[in-house]
């Protein structure tokens, strides 16, 4: 299994971008990158996941350069409720494949 | 919206009892997983099942722990005889069955299991 880095915790504003980085220097070829999101007291809960390039939905952007050893999540204007952990996890996406959690990024937003 | 939902929220137990957490997976999916995260400690997989039968399992997953289909809609995990460190929030997920695509994995709110 591939093995991520990404920042213990960040802050942030209401209404600004904020930008998750995770370096993943081990991905294997078929690997995927996917980012749960996990509020306090529940379960995590899927953002995001692509294979190369950008990867958008209504949530938020995946930005995975060319080498794949990288990702960003990118949270538009966040608001305070985006206040959570942010994880982001490599390996196979086949089905019945279990998830393997790191630290994650606490992310803070404030007023 | 489906989801998966877990009772009991939260089950205090004495150190040696056997404790039962039940999840109803969402219907039409096939996969069906345990996590645990002890408080202020990373998520941990526990077992993942299908087709009635555990397809794989972490080292945590110890004889002490068990999982079970009873019936067509619950999914339930049992540990026998509950120590201190069991002391988590145990997580069920399910999953559909789809292949070389995206294993969106649904989580429930979790049982908070507290053994004194």
């Amino acid at each position: 299994l591939a093995k991520t880095t990404q920042p213990i915790s960040m802050d942030s504003y209401e209404g600004q971008e904020v930008n998750i980085t995770c370096s993943h220097n081990n991905i294997a070829t078929n690997d995927y990158i996917t980012w749960y999101q996990q509020f306090p007291s529940q379960g995590p809960r899927f953002i995001i996941q692509g294979y190369k390039t950008k990867v958008t939905n209504e949530v938020a952007s995946l930005f995975i350069p060319a080498d794949r050893k990288s990702s960003t999540l990118s949270l538009p204007r966040v608001s305070l409720s985006d206040t959570a952990v942010y994880y982001c996890l490599v390996g196979d996406v086949n089905a019945g494949n279990m998830l393997t959690f790191g630290g994650g990024t606490r992310l803070m937003v404030k007023p | 919206e489906p989801e998966v939902t877990q009772t009991p929220s939260h089950q205090v137990t004495q150190m040696g009892q056997e404790v039962i957490l039940r999840c109803v997976p969402i219907s039409n999916h096939l996969y069906f997983y345990w996590y645990r995260q002890i408080l202020g400690q990373k998520v941990e997989f526990l077992v993942s099942f299908y087709n009635n039968e555990i397809s794989e399992k972490s080292e945590i997953f110890d004889d002490q722990f068990s999982v079970e289909r009873p019936d067509g809609s619950n999914f339930t995990l049992k540990i026998r005889s509950t120590k201190l460190e069991d002391s988590a929030m145990y997580f069920c997920a399910s999953s559909e069955v789809v292949w070389e695509s995206n294993n969106e994995q649904f989580f429930g709110p979790g049982t908070r299991l507290t053994v004194l």
